[in-house]
């Protein structure tokens, strides 16, 4: 059964970097056609699509905060991770990794992990 | 950017029928995919592509799409049923996943 578990800081201050890392567990992040994304939800909010990255360190990012984010994955140690830059109170959020059909349905979500931003 | 839009609450009575929309510009012409998110947990796949049940989803559980509105519909509702659903999209231009905003489901 695969397993998505996030990992990271649950306090940043702003104007800091925001960096989490999930971990795949029980399968390969190698798996083809499935790319694997970072969504958040802010306290009380609706769903956001951060963005994803293939395997190969291809990546597709929301327009929305595109000037901001990067991913990366490490295959060695079956993990990627995000980097949100220049957080302000509005980046308080719980972040979701999760392994995604192409741009398509997420079957395999982590539990999500509580960002706070705050001075 | 391509926009959905689901109405904020919706309640039925148990036993009774529950169903949610998705309104979006000529969605039925895209594959949507539905979540169900109970309090502290992470969302749950429950339909994608439309209408597919992945492994493990009761089967009052069902989903159509056509025109502008996605639809789920949840049969004989329980209150274990109760929890926020969730409608998404790709929106390929450019290329974007997209959410509804969520409607929130009680069972009376």
């Amino acid at each position: 059964q695969l397993q998505l578990q996030e990992s990271g800081p649950g306090l940043v201050k702003p104007p800091e970097t925001l960096s989490l890392t999930c971990s795949v567990s029980g399968g390969s992040i190698y798996m083809s056609a499935y790319y694997w994304a970072w969504i958040r939800q802010a306290p009380g909010k609706g769903l956001e699509w951060i963005g994803n990255i293939y395997h190969s360190g291809s990546t597709s990012y929301n327009p929305s905060l595109k000037s901001r984010v990067s991913m990366s994955v490490d295959t060695s140690k079956n993990q990627f991770s995000l980097r949100l830059t220049s957080v302000t109170v509005a980046d308080t959020a719980v972040y979701y990794c999760a392994r995604q059909n192409y741009y398509e349905e997420g079957d395999y979500w982590g539990q999500g992990t509580l960002v706070i931003v705050s001075s | 950017s391509y926009v959905l839009t689901q109405p904020p609450s919706e309640s039925v009575a148990p036993g009774e029928t529950a169903r949610i929309t998705c309104e979006g510009n000529n969605i039925g012409s895209k594959s949507v995919h539905w979540y169900q998110q109970k309090p502290g947990q992470a969302p749950v796949l429950v339909i994608s592509y439309d209408k597919d049940r992945p492994s493990g989803i009761p089967e009052r559980f069902s989903g159509s799409n056509s025109g502008n509105t996605a639809t789920l519909t949840i049969s004989r509702v329980e209150a274990g049923d109760e929890a926020d659903y969730y409608c998404q999209v790709w929106d390929s231009r450019p290329d974007c996943v997209v959410f509804g905003g969520g409607t929130k489901l009680t069972v009376l």
